[in-house]
């Protein structure tokens, strides 16, 4: 596509339930990241994939959270459980992963966990 | 670890004035990346401007331009000739120079933009 995808563009749930989120990146990129993004703060590191390589989850911060990536395309984000601590705007980038260090942003999934 | 510090919450400027963004960060790395980035609300993250640290030459992009302090760790952001469309939260970035490892990013600066 002509630039990083994802959906849903908000997602209310109740605590306790299951959400996935979706990324879809440039066509072609291999490198992949997630981000999340709290209120009044930065950008949180979450998970890292570069191409067959195992995916570097030194950011991921509980269990409950984790991250695939199919086919080195789509990635989805999985949070089990969710807590009112969730709640955030997760932001997926991606990169071709050439050693070139710009990331393309997609617009973010604002997560409401009432 | 690397630490990226930005210590202005909130900035404004009037338009067609110049502003100035502080950044500072915290690596024990001699080759390295710093980046700026805006968010305007759509929430996409827009690359502005990156330095590579083995340039001293600053780096400059139309209104845009930084001013890099390797030995002071510094990385400020200058806005020229604001614009009403500046107006965003600007993120300062770090990142290692090899591999393709993650960006660190500060916890932003809400730039207003006052007509």
């Amino acid at each position: 596509g002509a630039g990083v995808s994802q959906s849903p563009s908000n997602k209310v749930t109740e605590k306790g339930k299951d959400v996935e989120l979706r990324c879809d990146p440039i066509s072609g990129h291999t490198a992949l990241y997630w981000y999340r993004q709290s209120l009044g703060q930065g950008l949180e590191f979450l998970i890292y994939f570069q191409g067959n390589s195992a995916p570097d989850k030194s950011g991921l911060p509980s269990d409950r959270f984790s991250a695939e990536r199919t086919g080195g395309s789509v990635s989805t984000l999985t949070i089990q459980r969710t807590q009112q601590e969730d709640s955030a705007v997760y932001l997926c980038a991606s990169s071709s992963g050439t050693g070139t260090e710009k990331l393309f942003f997609g617009s973010g999934t604002q997560l409401s966990v009432l | 670890a690397q630490t990226v510090t930005q210590s202005q919450p909130e900035m404004s400027v009037q338009e067609a004035e110049t502003v100035t963004l502080s950044c500072t960060y915290d690596t024990s790395e001699s080759d390295y990346y710093l980046f700026w980035y805006k968010q305007p609300p759509s929430r996409q993250m827009i690359l502005v401007i990156r330095q590579e640290a083995y340039k001293q030459q600053n780096a400059t992009e139309n209104r845009f331009s930084v001013n890099f302090q390797k030995a002071a760790k510094s990385f400020s952001l200058k806005i020229s000739d604001s614009q009403l469309g500046d107006a965003a939260m600007y993120f300062c970035a770090y990142r290692r120079y090899s591999g393709n490892t993650p960006l660190v990013f500060g916890k932003g600066t809400r730039l207003s933009v006052i007509a």
